[in-house]
């Protein structure tokens, strides 16, 4: 079955660094793939989508790569800041359908 | 962007009663929306998908007769919990499809649902 992974452990960095948040998937080739932001007590927030053909994209301090071969899609936020704390969730459309998958997500912590 | 209500965001019922949930797509028509529930730390579970002008579609495990979807126009789909236990107490979530017209589809959610059941 469809299974997408990100590291469950919360990534703690300092202000003004790079955050990169990892997601893997298995038993899938989608055609695209999301990436969304959660903050506690709210519903997730369109970040950017992805698409097979695209290696990379760029949306202000965001970078998203997407590496069909691995299997894996990295999600960049550089010059991080304190409001940039929240959870980060991959997304993938199940097959054949417009349901989507949604991984547990990764917490950040960007200290000041 | 395209923003997607939630009412109510917090709701306490007691144990036995029925409570509805209006999710609304304020800047677009979406005929499919979607229903999720999320446990703390978890990851966003699905629960079914609304389609305006029919029935909805479950997922494996999710019991219909209790958690009734209505899906009447394109801007409205409601979830109503019957009978509601403590262990429906969760954050409900929703959201609706957007046709990108572009070979994709963009969920934008609702900002979420807490519900308590005494």
């Amino acid at each position: 079955s469809q299974k997408i992974e990100q590291n469950s452990e919360a990534l703690n960095i300092q202000e003004g660094k790079t955050a990169t948040l990892t997601c893997n998937y298995t038993n899938y080739s989608p055609a695209y793939l999301q990436w969304y932001r959660q903050d506690p007590g709210r519903g997730p927030v369109f970040l950017l989508l992805i698409r097979e053909n695209e290696k990379e994209k760029r949306k202000e301090r965001l970078k998203v790569t997407f590496d069909t071969t691995l299997k894996q899609s990295l999600f960049h936020i550089t010059a991080s800041q304190p409001a940039d704390s929240a959870t980060y969730l991959c997304a993938l459309p199940y097959t054949g359908g417009f349901k989507t998958i949604f991984g547990a997500g990764t917490r950040l912590f960007v200290k000041a | 962007g395209a923003v997607v209500s939630q009412h109510p965001s917090r709701v306490i019922c007691k144990s036995g009663t029925s409570v509805k949930i209006e999710c609304r797509s304020l800047d677009f028509q979406a005929t499919t929306m979607f229903w999720y529930r999320q446990f703390p730390k978890k990851s966003l579970m699905l629960m079914a998908t609304s389609n305006e002008g029919s029935k909805a579609t479950y997922e494996q495990g999710v019991e219909k007769d209790k958690f009734l979807i209505n899906h009447a126009s394109l801007t409205l789909s409601t979830l109503t919990v019957t009978s509601a236990h403590p262990e429906d107490s969760s954050f409900y979530i929703c959201s609706a499809l957007h046709d990108t017209q572009s070979g994709s589809y963009e969920q934008y959610f609702g900002p979420g649902t807490r519900l308590t059941v005494t």
